[in-house]
């Protein structure tokens, strides 16, 4: 069974702050893209980040470029999200997913966001 | 930025009712598109990608169509679980965009 578990949220004050994990198991993980995707509270969903199986493509949405960093360990079969000069409007569930797999055979590994991790919770307030 | 909007923004409908809902794009995405389930206080669940290849482990009361900026997603004889809030992804173009949802309730 496929698992996908974040770790990390909290409460921080604004300009804080935090780190984000998400490790997975139950997959090949170095063959998959992975994502982070957020969730204001009683809102819709927001793409945040992706990083490419061997962390060689990175993209970002507007509203996090040059605050938030995406990276990964294969080995530790871990994807990360460092956020800095945190802001009220980022608080959020973080759910980390999976991208594409170069493991075909995978349908979950076909485009983005086949599966999802629980999330976990970040709230930026004083 | 490639806008979603989806349409209607929340529907009523009864256990074996059929649904439809729209999702239109503010440029051509080709079939680049994801139909995504979400339950109360839970994660989204992904039902169709490539804009209507049903997920393994959907129920085949989901279907999905369309290409270019005009999408579908259907639910056939409506069941209980279904009762939920639905999304579509455009992974076309960065930054990927979820339209709005619609959220299916009960009548």
């Amino acid at each position: 069974e496929v698992q996908l578990m974040e770790s990390g949220g909290g409460l921080v004050q604004p300009g804080g702050s935090l780190s984000l994990s998400c490790e997975a198991s139950g997959l090949s993980f170095s063959t998959y893209w992975m994502s982070w995707v957020r969730q204001a509270p009683g809102k819709g969903l927001e793409w945040v980040a992706n990083i490419k199986q061997d962390g060689s493509e990175i993209e970002y949405v507007g509203a996090v470029k040059g605050r938030f960093t995406i990276y990964r360990d294969n080995a530790k079969k871990s994807v990360f999200l460092q956020m800095s000069s945190l802001r009220a409007e980022d608080t959020a569930v973080y759910y980390c997913a999976t991208g594409p797999s170069s493991n075909y055979h995978d349908t979950r590994g076909h485009y983005f966001f086949g599966y999802w991790g629980r999330g976990t919770l970040v709230t930026v307030s004083s | 930025d490639i806008q979603m909007t989806q349409s209607p923004s929340s529907l009523s409908a009864s256990v074996g009712d059929r649904v439809t809902i729209t999702c239109r794009a503010s440029q051509g995405i080709r079939s680049d598109l994801g139909w995504y389930q979400q339950r109360p206080g839970k994660a989204p669940e992904r039902l169709i990608y490539a804009a209507s290849s049903l997920q393994s482990g959907v129920p085949s009361r989901f279907s999905g169509s369309g290409s270019g900026t005009e999408f579908t997603l259907t639910i056939s004889n409506l069941q209980p679980e279904d009762f939920a809030t639905y999304y579509c992804l455009q992974h076309n173009t960065y930054p990927f965009t979820f339209g709005p949802g619609t959220k299916v309730e009960v009548k």
